[in-house]
């Protein structure tokens, strides 16, 4: 069963800043990895897909990278409403069991 | 994109059933496979259960197997959550959501989600 360890747990950062969120999974796998945004009251939504392809909205200011056991999410210049948790996610061929991170909170001062 | 809207949350007593719903909207819900998520009060994502397009396979989390069991009738795009056997711990907003942004038939990312509903198990 993998394992998928978010760190920082917390990032504080200005605006203009650039962000740089890790995901290490345990052990490492082939598939690809999504990441998430949820801002407090709201259900999770889709940033990047497939490890490093952004989804249909998604700022091109997010990009995503990595492979094997290390994957990043980074955000280039941060705007104030990037506050919010950021959470790494994959899923097994088979069984089709699905993991999230624990998350990284991201505050904006 | 697929609109998924939860119902069914409510307060329950430990041990007692609760029956979610999701309904999706649009034509293509029967393409997508599904999964339930719920998050408790100020913690992480938690996933619960997939089932396939057809219905015919489903998987469960530890936390939740032989207690919980997902079904989906795809005449009426609807996905289902009985719960049974409640506990404490078990309280949190439930999502339901789907995998999608498939590639090669592998789909991988959950690309759609509900609005989530709240259920409060206590006595």
């Amino acid at each position: 069963e993998i394992v998928l360890t978010q760190s920082p747990a917390t990032l504080s950062l200005s605006p203009g800043e650039r962000a740089t969120l890790s995901c290490r999974a345990s052990p490492g796998f082939s598939n690809s990895l999504a990441w998430f945004q949820q801002r407090p009251g709201q259900a999770p939504r889709l940033l990047i897909y497939d490890t490093s392809n952004r989804a249909t909205g998604i700022p091109v200011r997010f990009s995503g990278s990595g492979s094997g056991t290390d994957f990043t999410l980074t955000i280039s210049s941060l705007e104030p409403e990037d506050s919010a948790l950021y959470y790494c996610q994959q899923r097994d061929s088979w069984p089709p069991r699905i993991t999230f991170g624990q998350g990284t909170r991201l505050d904006i001062k | 994109e697929v609109r998924l809207v939860e119902s069914g949350g409510g307060l329950v007593q430990p041990g007692g059933s609760l029956r979610l719903s999701c309904v999706a909207s649009g034509s293509t819900f029967s393409s997508y496979e599904m999964t339930w998520v719920r998050q408790a009060p100020g913690k992480g994502l938690e996933w619960l259960s997939y089932i396939s397009t057809s219905g015919h396979v489903t998987f469960y989390a530890d936390s939740v197997k032989g207690r919980f069991n997902i079904s989906r009738d795809n005449t009426d795009n609807s996905l289902s959550l009985q719960m049974s056997g409640l506990r404490v711990e078990d309280t949190g907003v439930y999502f339901c959501a789907g995998l999608g942004y498939c590639n090669g038939g592998s789909c991988y990312s959950l690309s759609m989600w509900g609005q989530g509903i709240l259920v409060t198990v206590s006595s």
